[in-house]
């Protein structure tokens, strides 16, 4: 079956610019995670949807950072204003997540973005 | 706060060796661990996973782990390394009561020697 999708794989922008990245979850599956990948990092915890609402949005950095799920399926991570320091792999994660219960992830292959 | 440490970024063994990647965590509640493994341009794939059933977890391609709560470790183990295994491993640690978010370490280089 179907995996986790993101696109684009690939995104440069420039210093200032405003970009939104996509994630299509695997279909049914509730849980929805963004991480972003620094060169040499580990995945680091952005946000959290369960269902259309940001369940925990503690791992968003400042306030450029936003991302929406509006039908509880696709999810879209915007920043606006980019910087530099931005430049990172935007990994997307879904799980068929039971309430008290803690279930596999299943990762896309990731948004690589730059920032000039 | 939770956390896991990998100890070692890179290690290098031969090919038919022990591998042994080494994972420590921090949680103060009973955690949920796993292992991923990172292909270069590749996405995060499940290894294995540990929920607090059986402490020893057998995984994919040959991997195992053992959950050990009085060294709080979560090792990845193979008895005998292929040239295919050569990739970046990551350990994440998660627990029910703080969402479900994981946390993962800063990864592990795995480099096969023919």
């Amino acid at each position: 079956g179907a995996g986790v999708s993101q696109t684009p794989s690939n995104k440069v922008t420039e210093k200032g610019k405003y970009v939104e990245l996509r994630c299509d979850p695997i279909s049914g599956h509730t849980a929805l995670y963004w991480y972003r990948q620094s060169l040499g990092q580990g995945p680091e915890f952005l946000i959290y949807f369960q269902g259309t609402g940001a369940a925990d949005d503690s791992g968003l950095p400042n306030d450029r950072f936003f991302a929406v799920r509006p039908e509880g399926s696709v999810s879209t991570l915007k920043i606006q204003r980019t910087e530099r320091g931005d430049s990172a792999v935007y990994l997307c994660a879904s799980s068929a997540q039971l309430a008290g219960g803690i279930d596999t992830q299943y990762f896309g292959p990731g948004t690589r973005l730059t920032v000039l | 706060a939770q956390s896991v440490t990998q100890l070692g970024s890179h290690v290098s063994v031969s090919e038919g060796a022990l591998v042994l990647l080494r994972c420590n965590y921090s949680s103060s509640v009973p955690p949920y661990l796993f292992w991923y493994v990172q292909y270069p341009n590749q996405g995060l794939q499940l290894l294995l996973k540990y929920t607090s059933a059986a402490t020893l977890v057998k995984g994919i391609n040959g991997f195992e782990a053992e959950f050990k709560k009085s060294e709080t470790s979560f090792h990845l183990t193979k008895p005998s390394a292929h040239m295919s295994d050569a990739a970046e491993y990551f350990c994440a640690v998660s627990r029910s009561n703080t969402g479900n978010q994981f946390y993962f370490g800063t990864g592990t280089s795995l480099t096969v020697i023919p």
